[in-house]
């Protein structure tokens, strides 16, 4: 199993600001997911981070919005960049270790006005 | 590409009662398919997935490859079973996890 541990947990963001998002893993885990739930919507997957090399964004998700580091086996941080308040959401750190099941972090709640 | 469909969002029922959770998926090959679950106020976890064909809390699900559908099924609902229950599908190991819209299980004392 992994235990994730995000920060911030929550905040409340002025727009056109930055909010970087920080997800630490207690084992070193090859694959790291970053999520978007938006209100009363499900998990939208906005990347997959692994270490070494650039982030895999999906369709809709762009690098320039969303950066994301991934310096080592046990971290990563993701980037909301230039918020609007259609970037309020919950964004959930997950990882995956071959075919086990995801693990998931509690969630960062971002409110932006 | 791969899709999870599951048509409820809302299902109420009452204590004691079957409940079943549809989950519909499209995918072109082999996929492995889970069930998360979320409490309130809770991290979503784990349920169960398919490869084990275990019965976690009383629930089962079986993958029926026919019908593309990976249906979660209970035969008595308790209180503690009302979460937001999500369907999910991978493409194998070391892949994404592509999550269905959910449904919310409130089960009525």
């Amino acid at each position: 199993s992994a235990v994730i541990s995000q920060k911030p947990s929550r905040d409340i963001c002025q727009r056109g600001t930055s909010l970087t998002i920080q997800c630490q893993v207690d084992s070193q885990v090859t694959m790291m997911f970053w999520y978007r739930q938006q209100p009363g919507q499900s998990l939208t997957l906005i990347a997959t981070a692994n270490q070494g090399s650039e982030a895999t964004y999906e369709s809709g998700f762009v690098i320039d919005k969303f950066p994301i580091s991934r310096p080592n086996l046990t971290f990563s941080t993701l980037t909301v960049s230039n918020m609007s308040p259609e970037d309020s959401s919950i964004y959930l750190c997950s990882v995956r270790q071959g075919s086990t099941e995801a693990f998931f972090g509690q969630g960062t709640r971002l409110t932006v006005v | 590409a791969q899709r999870v469909t599951q048509p409820e969002k809302l299902l109420s029922v009452f204590k004691g009662a079957p409940v079943e959770l549809k989950c519909n998926y499209s995918y072109s090959g082999s996929p492995e398919l889970f069930w998360y679950v979320q409490y309130s106020r809770q991290r979503l976890q784990l349920l169960l997935r398919h490869i084990s064909r275990e019965s976690i809390k009383g629930f089962t699900a079986d993958l029926n490859k026919g019908e593309t559908s990976f249906h979660l099924k209970k035969p008595f609902a308790q209180e503690e079973d009302s979460a937001m229950y999500y369907c999910a599908l991978s493409g194998g190991g070391y892949q994404k996890v592509t999550f269905g819209t959910g449904t919310k299980l409130q089960v009525i004392p």
